[in-house]
Parts: structure tokens; C-alpha cells; sequence
């Protein structure tokens, strides 16, 4: 069974670093992009980029360049998303979900609030 | 990029069929057989509804079907239930090999 199970809910203040996880499982981790949503409170779906953990290979969205880092360790099938200072408009749902042409396993989704 | 347009609100009883649409430009939907549709209830994770633009993956009814017309891809779902009452996201495929999703439509059934 293909799962993707993400790291727990954190809370934060601006100005702070952060990374979560999305471990892989059930499939091979390595064929398959893994992909980032960002869903803010009461809002709809954003796509913040990609990567692939063969070799690392990584897309952002212009919207997310800059912003946030993905990474990935493909010896324990876990992706990561990070920021280096967060801000309180980072506050949202963050879900992994595995990519081809289209998101078809996702994460439990890791909620992050960031305030002071 | 600019997301994808959808209408916020759609609604009809059961048993009725209903039409999302999603409207982006000849640089995502109009240039790839890659649009996609996702369900999501409230407080859970998204779920892929169909892909490529009309297929439906293993385990979702066949109620629901994709189409697509020049820049405008559809989700269609017929014979509605009140399971169906959730929120629908549209995506595409870009040019700039990134994905875009659409604002998402709230379907409620009456």
C-alpha cells in the first residue's frame, strides 16, 4: 500500500526555521517525483514545487523560488520542505503527495502556525 | 503563473448531474492532455478524482468524468449523492514545467 505519512504539527514564531518531512512508503521511492501543496486557512490549493529523489532534481514555482528549500534523503524515502525564517503568512497546511502527471497519493498534510 | 478559473459555487439535488469548469490558457490546459481533478471534504487531504483529463483511477466511481475542449477542461458528476458535497480542484500541467491549480469549487448538494 503506497503511503506518505508526514512529520506533526508545529508551532513557530517569525523569524524562525523550520523543516517537516514526508516519508515515503509501498512503492519505489526513487521513481516518483514528490511534490508540495500549500493549502492557508480557509483557502485553496497552491503547488509550491517538485523533486526527484533519483537525483534531487528540483522545480519550483515562481510564486515559492526563493522562499522555501526542497531536499530529500532517498536512503530513508523522506522529502523535506524547509524555511529559514518563517513568517506568520507561512501559517497553512502543508501536504506532500506523489507526482507524475498528476498528484495521486498524498499526505496527511502538516499543519504549521507561526506566531508571535 | 495565474491559477486556473473556476466558478466558486456549484450546486444541484441528488440524482442530478452537475458541470465544473476550469478555464486556463493555451500555455497549461490547451497545450497538454495533463488536467487533473481533485476532491476534498473538510479536514482531510485532497483526493485525485480523475487524471489526464478524463481518467478515472482505480476506486472512484465511475459517477464522475473528464473532459476537455480547447483552453477548458469539465468535471462532470452525474446521478449526485450527498457524499458528493465537497470542495473540487482543477489542475494543469504548464509550460513552464510547473503545475497550476485552479481556486477551487464548493459543490453543495441541496
Amino acid at each position: 500500500e503506497v503511503q506518505l505519512v508526514q512529520s506533526g504539527a508545529e508551532v513557530k514564531k517569525p523569524g524562525e526555521s523550520l523543516k517537516i518531512s514526508c516519508k515515503g512508503s509501498g512503492y519505489s521511492f526513487t521513481n516518483y517525483w514528490i511534490g508540495w501543496v500549500r493549502q492557508m486557512p480557509g483557502k485553496g490549493l497552491e503547488w509550491m514545487g517538485i523533486i526527484y529523489p533519483a537525483d534531487s532534481n528540483t522545480k519550483y514555482s515562481p510564486s515559492f523560488q526563493g522562499q522555501v528549500t526542497i531536499s530529500v534523503d532517498k536512503s530513508i524515502s523522506t522529502a523535506y520542505l524547509q524555511w529559514s525564517s518563517l513568517k506568520a503568512s507561512d501559517t497553512a497546511i502543508y501536504y506532500c503527495a506523489r507526482t507524475a502527471s498528476y498528484l495521486d497519493y498524498w499526505g496527511q498534510g502538516t499543519l504549521v502556525t507561526v506566531s508571535s | 503563473q495565474s491559477a486556473l478559473t473556476q466558478p466558486a459555487s456549484v450546486s444541484g439535488s441528488p440524482g442530478q448531474s452537475i458541470t465544473i469548469s476550469c478555464s486556463g490558457t493555451s500555455s497549461d490546459i490547451g497545450g497538454y492532455n495533463y488536467v487533473s481533478w481533485y476532491q476534498q471534504h473538510p479536514g482531510k487531504a485532497p483526493k485525485l478524482m480523475i487524471y489526464d483529463v478524463s481518467n478515472r483511477p482505480s476506486g472512484v466511481s465511475n459517477r464522475f468524468s473528464g473532459s476537455k475542449s480547447g483552453n477548458t477542461a469539465s468535471l462532470t458528476i452525474s446521478g449526485l449523492q450527498a457524499e458528493d458535497e465537497a470542495d473540487y480542484y482543477c489542475s494543469s500541467y504548464t509550460s513552464s514545467s510547473t503545475v497550476v491549480f485552479g481556486g477551487g469549487t464548493k459543490l453543495t448538494v441541496l
